[in-house]
């Protein structure tokens, strides 16, 4: 079983949908937790990033953490089709330079126009 | 700025040849770091580096050279290149020396070794 589970889609919504992806862990003891967007052909930048249990909003995007269910989600509202890319989840147990960041295989989004 | 530059953007290279895959940064971040990403399998580290003069190995080491002789530039050297090391390529660096959850990423080196 791999520590960080994600769903690899492809998942597709029409503009201005609520977007909903998410991430499921094994490790209980990841503390830091982080979305990157990858566009096709580029490398991921960072989009949110949460520090134990609770919701972070950042414009359109809200990131979500559920320690007691090992859960991690991320929503997109009001969807673009310059939304349309890859998003990874990422976590850590310590964060610190040694320490491994475990990435999730990325679930691709479209929006259609 | 240009952020994290990676050079060359595709190569083909034959079992058994070497090559450095190079990546340079302007922002002045300590930490450097290089990630191989194949279908299925997620990012995985490296090397990593938090200054000049100093790395250290990631998860997935074996077949690769890094060295860090300034703070901008962080070369991945494949000694004798393997079809197991076909991947894209990813350098990133953090403004944290201390972390490594904040990457800056460059746009990548596709590798194929036939």
């Amino acid at each position: 079983q791999k520590e960080v589970e994600q769903d690899p889609g492809p998942l597709s919504v029409p503009e201005g949908a609520i977007v909903s992806l998410n991430c499921t862990y094994s490790n209980s003891a990841f503390q830091y937790f982080m979305w990157y967007r990858q566009y096709s052909r580029k490398g991921p930048e960072l989009l949110m990033y949460t520090y134990s249990s609770g919701n972070k909003e950042d414009g359109r995007f809200t990131a979500q953490v559920d320690k007691s269910s090992k859960y991690i989600s991320l929503f997109i509202r009001d969807s673009q089709p310059s939304d349309s890319a890859t998003y990874l989840c990422a976590m850590s147990t310590y964060g610190s330079s040694g320490d491994k960041l475990t990435f999730g295989t990325g679930t691709r989004l479209a929006v259609r126009p | 700025n240009a952020g994290v530059t990676q050079t060359p953007k595709f190569q083909v290279l034959k079992t058994g040849q070497s090559m450095t895959l190079q990546c340079a940064q302007d922002m002045n971040h300590e930490y450097m770091s290089w990630y191989r990403q194949d279908p299925g399998m997620g990012l995985r580290l490296i090397h990593y580096s938090v200054g000049a003069g100093i790395t250290d190995q990631g998860e997935v080491p074996n077949g690769y050279n890094v060295s860090r002789s300034t703070t901008e530039d962080f070369p991945l050297r494949l000694l004798s290149a393997a079809p197991s090391q076909t991947s894209v390529y990813f350098c990133a660096s953090s403004p944290e020396s201390a972390t490594n959850e904040k990457l800056f990423f460059g746009s990548g080196t596709q590798l194929s070794v036939l």
